[in-house]
């Protein structure tokens, strides 16, 4: 069974950093599409990121130059630095994985909170 | 970036009904349509498809259809655990856009 399992998040300030990890089971991640989806409290889903091929990587302009994805092949596992985090990224964070279509989320994690607040 | 509106925002459902979502595309996004459900503090699951494929393991009484820009999500006879949040989302165009969602509530 695919597992995906999301850790990291926190309260942090605004103008702080976290890293989020995603270890992965079942489901090879240098091998597939990997993204980070979020969800603002009560709100919809929102793309933030996606690593695939060979360290191929792409961002939603709310976070290009703040956020970096990334992946540590031998652990099998996603990572997503954030830095200068600022209130309005506050969310659920979940890594998901697709096969066939980058955009198309086959697994998903469990998710993992960011709070940004003072 | 391509807009997808879900309507209604909610559907008040008693059990054993049918249930029936409304997706539209801003513009048409052929049959890269898919549908997610999500439970209260979960991860959504996937569902459907290329507008009308089902997932691994999803039951039958969920059916998708359309093609294009108007796309719809039926469940035939809605169960106890059918309750939550759908989703539609494009996968057509960059980024991969979902609805604002259709929360289907206990009638």
């Amino acid at each position: 069974e695919v597992q995906l399992v999301e850790s990291g998040g926190g309260l942090v300030q605004p103008g702080g950093s976290l890293r989020l990890s995603c270890a992965a089971s079942e489901f090879t991640v240098s091998s597939n599409y990997m993204s980070w989806v979020r969800q603002a409290p009560g709100k919809g889903l929102e793309w933030v990121s996606v690593i695939y091929s060979a360290d191929t990587t792409y961002y939603a302009d709310s976070v290009k130059g703040r956020f970096t994805i990334s992946r540590d092949n031998s652990k099998n596992t996603l990572y997503l630095q954030m830095n200068s985090l600022r209130p309005e990224d506050t969310a659920v964070y979940y890594c998901a994985g697709a096969i066939g279509n980058m955009w198309r989320y086959d697994y998903w994690g469990q998710g993992t909170l960011v709070t940004v607040s003072s | 970036e391509i807009v997808m509106t879900q309507s209604p925002a909610t559907l008040s459902v008693s059990p054993g009904e049918r249930a029936t979502l409304s997706c539209r595309a801003s513009q048409s996004v052929s049959n890269t349509l898919a549908w997610y459900q999500q439970k209260p503090g979960q991860a959504p699951r996937l569902l459907i498809y290329g507008a009308s494929t089902r997932a691994t393991g999803i039951p039958a009484r969920f059916s998708g259809s359309g093609s294009g820009t108007e796309f719809t999500l039926t469940i035939s006879s809605l169960q106890s655990e059918d309750f939550g949040i759908y989703y539609c989302q494009q996968y057509n165009n960059w980024p991969g856009t979902f609805g604002q969602g259709t929360k289907v509530e206990i009638k």
